[in-house]
């Protein structure tokens, strides 16, 4: 992805209430998918995955929704709790390569 | 579980010096993964590993090299350190056999002064 500098898109959102945050994928023929939370100075922690062949997937508390004719993901965290601020990534895995190209993160501010 | 290991976690080195990362992946991982991170950017992927050979290249600087080792742990090895390399290093590595979930260390935070 491209670098964003220090100015992380944030999302601020009430303790309960549901989080969504977005992301737009590059690559058509990225077919694996993943999300994950990074707390600050932390490595990237997995989430929950997706692959190209589902358009929802749910986890505990969490659901991926992709859209692959317009490459985009989301991450919907149910009731979101203070220990779900972080900032968060999206991961897609182009089609029979060993890489993951990472989106641009979103930082999750939840209010007490 | 045991959980991607990373060595060493801090790191100072001046410039023009050499640094060299370890990382030893989840027991029967066979894929590594090496990503740098400089402060509020994304994760960016340098270069990764399968069955100890070079698998997929990113943006990995000529100055930097790294290898998988029969045990499957890799090495991440930086010459002519420069101020921009200051940085949080990633491994992550995954069991490719079974899909393609990666999991990620804690880090080595590199500091070049």
């Amino acid at each position: 992805g491209e670098s964003v500098g220090l100015h992380l898109p944030t999302l601020s959102v009430q303790e309960g209430d549901n989080s969504i945050i977005n992301c737009a994928y590059s690559n058509s023929a990225s077919d694996y998918f993943i999300w994950y939370k990074q707390e600050s100075g932390k490595g990237p922690q997995f989430i929950i995955d997706i692959r190209s062949n589902m358009d929802k997937r749910q986890g505990q508390r969490v659901t991926v929704l992709l859209n692959k004719t317009v490459k985009h993901l989301s991450l919907q965290i149910a009731a979101t709790q203070p220990g779900d601020s972080a900032v968060y990534f999206c991961a897609e895995n182009p089609s029979g390569t060993y890489k993951y190209i990472f989106g641009t993160g979103t930082r999750l501010k939840v209010l007490a | 579980a045991a959980g991607v290991i990373q060595s060493p976690r801090h790191l100072i080195k001046e410039k023009r010096e050499t640094a060299t990362l370890k990382c030893y992946p989840i027991p029967r991982h066979d894929t590594v993964y090496w990503y740098q991170q400089g402060p509020g950017q994304d994760p960016q992927f340098l270069i990764s590993f399968y069955e100890k050979m070079q698998s997929d290249k990113g943006s990995i600087p000529d100055r930097f090299s790294a290898q998988q080792f029969s045990d499957y742990h890799s090495e991440l090895n930086m010459s002519s350190l420069e101020l921009g390399d200051s940085a949080l290093y990633f491994c992550a590595s995954s069991q490719n056999w079974r899909g393609n979930t990666i999991y990620f260390g804690e880090g080595s935070w590199l500091t070049v002064v």
